[in-house]
């Protein structure tokens, strides 16, 4: 069965900090798919990135970066210099094949971004 | 702005009431998704369809049903509503309804309180 464990339940950094947002998941499938989503305050859940499992490069989008690591089951997610916008739950998910059915999704991260 | 559109996004209502939540996918995606999030138990899957089939079941209750109509819109409707039902409850899009291809887009979701 698939697991995602989101362990931090909630993180606080001072506004331009780095902060890293762990995602450790566990399948038995060799293909399978990683998101990420972010869900700030007002409560939309937002798309942020979607990763295969065949690719482990890094991507980098502005402040967010992903680090992929096959060999330690993670998906980890980081924000160069934060900023008080970036105050939110943010979810990682994992998608085996077959269908959105078997998107299984973390508990979440809370990142309270201090100003 | 995801595209997709939420109505209602409050709803308030009593115990054994019924109440319908409606979807509209985002222009041209064909799957409509819902899912629940509780604060116990996190994102929860219900129930996908696509182009106007239901594609996969997930731990819906038999109290609760769905459709999605030719115009591709979406209701859900829960009944016999019992306090624990209360939740936010997302509906989410996609292109294809596979996630290799094309990522889930959520709306803004309903915030169901069942009193």
């Amino acid at each position: 069965a698939q697991k995602v464990t989101q362990a931090q339940t909630e993180i606080s950094v001072v506004e331009k900090e780095d902060v890293t947002l762990d995602c450790v998941y566990e399948t038995r499938d060799t293909t399978y798919y990683l998101f990420w989503y972010k869900q700030p305050p007002s409560g939309e859940l937002v798309f942020l990135i979607r990763r295969n499992s065949f690719d482990e490069q890094n991507e980098i989008s502005g402040r967010y970066s992903w680090n992929f690591q096959k060999s330690t089951s993670s998906f980890n997610f980081t924000i160069t210099a934060s900023q008080v916008v970036d105050s939110a739950v943010y979810f990682c998910a994992l998608s085996e094949p077959g269908g959105y059915q078997k998107v299984t999704f973390g508990t979440g991260t809370k990142l309270q971004v201090i100003p | 702005d995801s595209g997709v559109t939420q109505t209602p996004k409050h709803l308030i209502t009593a115990t054994g009431q019924r109440v319908t939540l409606r979807c509209s996918p985002r222009s041209g995606d064909l799957s409509v998704y819902w899912y629940q999030q509780s604060l116990d138990q996190g994102l929860q899957f219900l129930i996908q369809y696509y182009n106007g089939e239901e594609r996969a079941k997930g731990n819906i209750l038999e109290r609760f049903s769905a459709q999605q109509f030719p115009d591709l819109h979406s209701e859900l409707n829960l009944s016999s509503l019992e306090l624990g039902d209360s939740a936010l409850y997302f509906c989410a899009s996609s292109q294809t309804g596979q996630p290799y291809n094309s990522p889930l887009h959520f709306g803004n979701g309903t915030r169901l309180t069942v009193t």
